[in-house]
């Protein structure tokens, strides 16, 4: 069955430390994987997408296919990083996404 | 307001009422989704809907009832919901069959059922 898995409900770290935010999946297909924020009082959006293999606001995401896995890093938090993050799988030819429970990271001063 | 826009943002009813959720999109896009965000529970599709045909119901009781009169509109009808039906109720939009579309999200209607 197709999962996305987020293990941590709740991450906590000072200001300019590392971030680091796992998403696990399962899926027999080709993956697409995407992460999604939702800043306080913000609508979701897209942060970015596995394909792109960019850097967004200083965070970057790499599909591995053996862990099957998709962390989300950044290697100094800023405080205005604190949002819930969501790592969203993309299944079927339809485009339907299947979410993760969502990571509330919480950057301190 | 440009996007994707949800009316009303709160809204409180009870058991025995019947209302509207009402999502409008100006991205012309194709394809729109109907999402619960409850405390307990990842964000859950309900429904889907591409080129105005309903294409997905996850399993949704039917005391909700979903409408998409044109590409641009969707209504979420709610009928004798349940106290556990109350949740944060999202709309989103997207290209249809694009590889790796961007789903747009409204910004919710957080729904309390008494």
């Amino acid at each position: 069955a197709q999962r996305v898995t987020q293990p941590e409900k709740l991450l906590s770290v000072f200001k300019g430390a590392p971030v680091e935010l796992k998403c696990n999946y399962s899926y027999s297909g080709s993956p697409e994987l995407f992460w999604y924020v939702q800043y306080s009082r913000q609508r979701l959006q897209l942060l970015l997408r596995h394909i792109s293999r960019e850097s967004i606001k200083g965070f970057t995401a790499d599909l591995n296919k053996g862990e099957t896995s998709f962390h989300l890093k950044k290697p100094f938090a800023q405080e205005e990083d604190s949002a819930m993050y969501y790592c969203a799988l993309r299944i079927g030819s339809q485009g339907n996404l299947i979410f993760g429970k969502g990571t509330k990271l919480s950057v301190k001063p | 307001e440009t996007g994707v826009t949800q009316t009303p943002r709160h809204l409180v009813m009870g058991m025995t009422n019947k209302k509207s959720l009402k999502c409008e999109q100006h991205l012309g896009h194709n394809a729109m989704y109907w999402y619960k965000q409850s405390a307990k529970k990842p964000l859950e599709l309900m429904f889907v809907y591409s080129l105005e045909e309903r294409v997905e119901n996850n399993s949704v009781p039917s005391r909700f009832s979903p409408e998409c009169p044109n590409s641009s509109h969707l209504f979420l009808h709610l009928h004798t919901l349940q106290p556990e039906d109350s949740a944060l109720y999202l709309c989103a939009s997207s290209v249809r069959d694009a590889a790796y579309n961007e789903q747009f999200f409204g910004p919710g209607t957080r729904l309390t059922v008494l």
